[in-house]
C-alpha cells in the first residue's frame, strides 16, 4: 500500500523561483491537506480540499496556491519563493474532517 | 485556536510514567494525538470524540474531559520506543479542519 506519497523529497530553491509539489493518495480519500512544519511551531496548514475540485485557505496561506484537479492528487505551488518558506512540507489525507490524518514522507524545502 | 500542550519537553526513563495535556479555549469536539520520530512524518495514535471518555492503545492511553476543554495522554511503562514529539490535534466545530498543538518532545533514557 502505497497510501501517501509526496514528491519531490528534497528541493532547494533560490529567492524568486517557482515550483510544485505533488501530492498523491490512493485510499479515496475526500480531504486532503498541506501542512508546513518549522522548529518548535508544531505544524501549520496551509491549504485544504474538502473533495475533487475544491481548495480552502487554512492558517498561513499567503504565497502558496493549491489545486485538486483529480481527487486522488493535491498540488502545492510556490508561484515566487521566498526564504521564510524554507521549510519541511507535509500532505495529508482523511476520509473525513475528524477522522485521522495519513501523512506523506514529507518534503524539505530550503530557499536561500 | 491552537491548543496548548504541556508540557513543551520531558525526559524519561525506562519504566516511568508520564502525562501530556492538551487544552483547548474552546468546547472540543474531537481530539486526535499523533508521534513523530525525528524526521519521519507524524503517525497517528488515538481519536477521542465529545462524549467520549477514554481510550486505550497498548501502554498509551488519553482521557477527554469535555468541562476543561482538555485531553491528557498518558504513557504508563514507558520504553525507549516512545520517544518522539506527541502533537494533539483538536476540532471545536467538527465542521473545520484540525488545529495542531506545538507539541511535546518526550525522551526516554536507559
Amino acid at each position: 500500500n502505497a497510501g501517501v506519497t509526496q514528491t519531490p523529497k528534497f528541493r532547494v530553491l533560490k529567492t524568486g523561483q517557482s515550483m510544485t509539489l505533488l501530492c498523491a493518495q490512493d485510499m479515496n480519500h475526500e480531504y486532503m491537506y498541506w501542512y508546513r512544519q518549522d522548529p518548535g511551531m508544531g505544524l501549520r496548514l496551509i491549504h485544504y480540499s474538502v473533495g475533487e475540485g475544491t481548495t480552502a485557505k487554512g492558517e498561513v496561506p499567503d504565497g502558496y496556491n493549491v489545486s485538486r484537479l483529480k481527487k486522488q492528487n493535491f498540488l502545492l505551488g510556490l508561484e515566487s519563493a521566498a526564504p521564510s518558506q524554507t521549510s519541511v512540507y507535509f500532505c495529508a489525507s482523511s476520509q473525513g474532517v475528524v477522522s485521522p490524518l495519513h501523512f506523506g514522507n514529507g518534503t524539505r524545502l530550503t530557499v536561500t | 485556536q491552537q491548543p496548548v500542550q504541556s508540557p513543551q519537553a520531558v525526559i524519561l526513563r525506562e519504566g516511568e510514567d508520564a502525562v501530556i495535556n492538551c487544552s483547548s479555549s474552546k468546547a472540543l469536539y474531537s481530539v486526535h494525538w499523533y508521534r513523530q520520530k525525528h524526521g519521519e512524518a507524524p503517525v497517528f495514535l488515538m481519536i477521542l470524540l465529545k462524549g467520549g471518555e477514554q481510550k486505550g492503545h497498548d501502554k498509551i492511553s488519553a482521557s477527554f474531559n469535555e468541562k476543561k476543554q482538555q485531553s491528557s495522554l498518558y504513557l504508563t511503562a514507558s520504553q525507549l520506543s516512545y520517544s518522539g514529539t506527541y502533537f494533539c490535534d483538536i476540532n471545536n466545530s467538527g465542521n473545520t479542519p484540525l488545529v495542531f498543538g506545538k507539541g511535546t518532545r518526550l525522551s526516554v533514557i536507559a
